[in-house]
Order: structure tokens, then sequence, then C-alpha cells
């Protein structure tokens, strides 16, 4: 059982929007920045958004992040097929003195 | 260009020891924290373990302290994993992820090697 509890599917259509949740702790999310990742089928992860709501060079403006207490959200818009992949939220946390995953959501119906 | 390569994966024994490495090229390898992050067949991401920067701080998960050593040398831009006591659990793939800053809780892994495969079986 992941320390970050993501919903393990989410779905959507072209052109829709969808929100990815991850709900951690006080020592976690609480107390510290969201990272999310997105990985693709048979690749290695990448960085999607960085220190709750940061994009890195080259990630487009439909990915975006927020974070309320211990809880976090990715939101994708304008959805796209090639938006189908696993996406992690990330955080460091406290208590443990360790990073922890969440358990991923499978991003499919594109 | 950015890039990060693993080698040293295979098959061990249970109880036996396997050393991973990671050459880093195309940035100062000595400005950033690194870390080991693993990925079990069908499973999500794991974090294994960070090294900050400097080399004087580094944390592990639970499910492998006291196993593994993470280590560094900043004149060879490379990152290794020392894993001792191998059990089936560990077998995974093992991905080094470069930190963007120099390893505090405000970096996420920004840049990311391809993996090897460590598998754990008698």
């Amino acid at each position: 059982q992941s320390v970050l509890t993501q919903p393990p599917s989410a779905s959507g259509t072209p052109g829709q929007m969808v929100t990815i949740s991850c709900s951690g702790s006080s020592s976690s999310i609480g107390s510290n920045p969201v990272h999310w990742y997105q990985q693709l089928p048979g690749t290695a992860p990448k960085l999607l958004i960085y220190s709750n709501n940061q994009r890195p060079s080259g990630v487009p403006d439909r990915f975006s992040g927020s974070k309320s207490g211990t809880s976090a959200s990715l939101a994708i818009s304008g959805l796209q097929s090639e938006d189908e992949a696993d996406y992690y939220c990330a955080a460091w946390d406290d208590s443990l003195s360790a990073w922890v995953f969440g358990g991923g959501t499978k991003l499919t119906g594109l | 260009q950015v890039q990060m390569v693993e080698s040293g994966g295979g098959v061990a024994q249970p109880g036996r020891s396997l050393r991973l490495s990671c050459a880093a090229s195309g940035f100062t390898f000595s400005s950033h924290g690194m870390h080991w992050v693993r990925q079990a067949p069908g499973k999500g991401l794991e974090w294994v373990a960070v090294m900050w920067y400097d080399g004087y701080n580094e944390y592990y998960a639970d499910s492998v302290k006291g196993r593994f050593s993470i280590s560094r040398d900043n004149s060879r831009d490379t990152l290794y994993l020392q894993m001792d006591s191998l059990r089936a659990e560990d077998t995974a793939v093992y991905y080094c992820a470069r930190a963007k800053g120099g390893g505090d809780p405000n970096d996420g892994f920004d840049v990311w090697g391809q993996g090897t495969m460590v598998t754990v079986s008698s």
C-alpha cells in the first residue's frame, strides 16, 4: 500500500479535461512540494510537474498541478491520444525521511 | 546531451550481491542529487535511495535499508548502488534519476536513465 493515494484508473475522451488526485499526510504533501511523473508504455518516467505547479520546459501547458493541504491534483485539459500513460505523484515524507510515490493512475479511453 | 546510462543488472541468487552503475554525461554531475528508483514487473514506481550532490546526505527506503548502499564518484560522473542480501522482492527495473537541484525535497527528478533489469531468483 502506497503512502500517497491515487485512483488506480482514470478515463476521458479526446478534448476533455481529466483530473487525477493524490492524497497524503501532514508529513508528506502537507509539508513538502508535490511532483508528478508521466510514464508512457515501455519507457522511463518523465517529470511532468515539479514543486506543485511548475512545468519543465517542453511540457505543454495542457498539464497543470495544484496543491491544497494534504492533497494535490494533476489536471490535463484538451486530452490527446498520446496522453494515455501512467501518472505518478511523489513527495518527500519528513516522518519517514524518504521519498514516497503514489500507486499510479492509468489514464485510458483515448 | 544530458543522459544517464545504467549498467550492472542481471540475474542473482537470493542472498547474493549486485552492483549497479549509472554513468552520467552532458551536465555538471557534482551539482545534482542522484536517486535510484525501481519498478517491479507490472507494478508502480518505488523510490530506493538518494545521495545529495555533495555526497554527505543519503537516505534509503525502509525496504532496502541495511542491505543497499548508494555512493557516487564525482570525478567519474558515476552513481552506484551496492545491493547485498538480495531477495526475490528486489526483482525490478532499476532507474537512476537526477534531482533537479542538489537533492532536497523541492527537487523533482528531471532526468531518468533507461533502466537496468535485476532479477533475483534461484
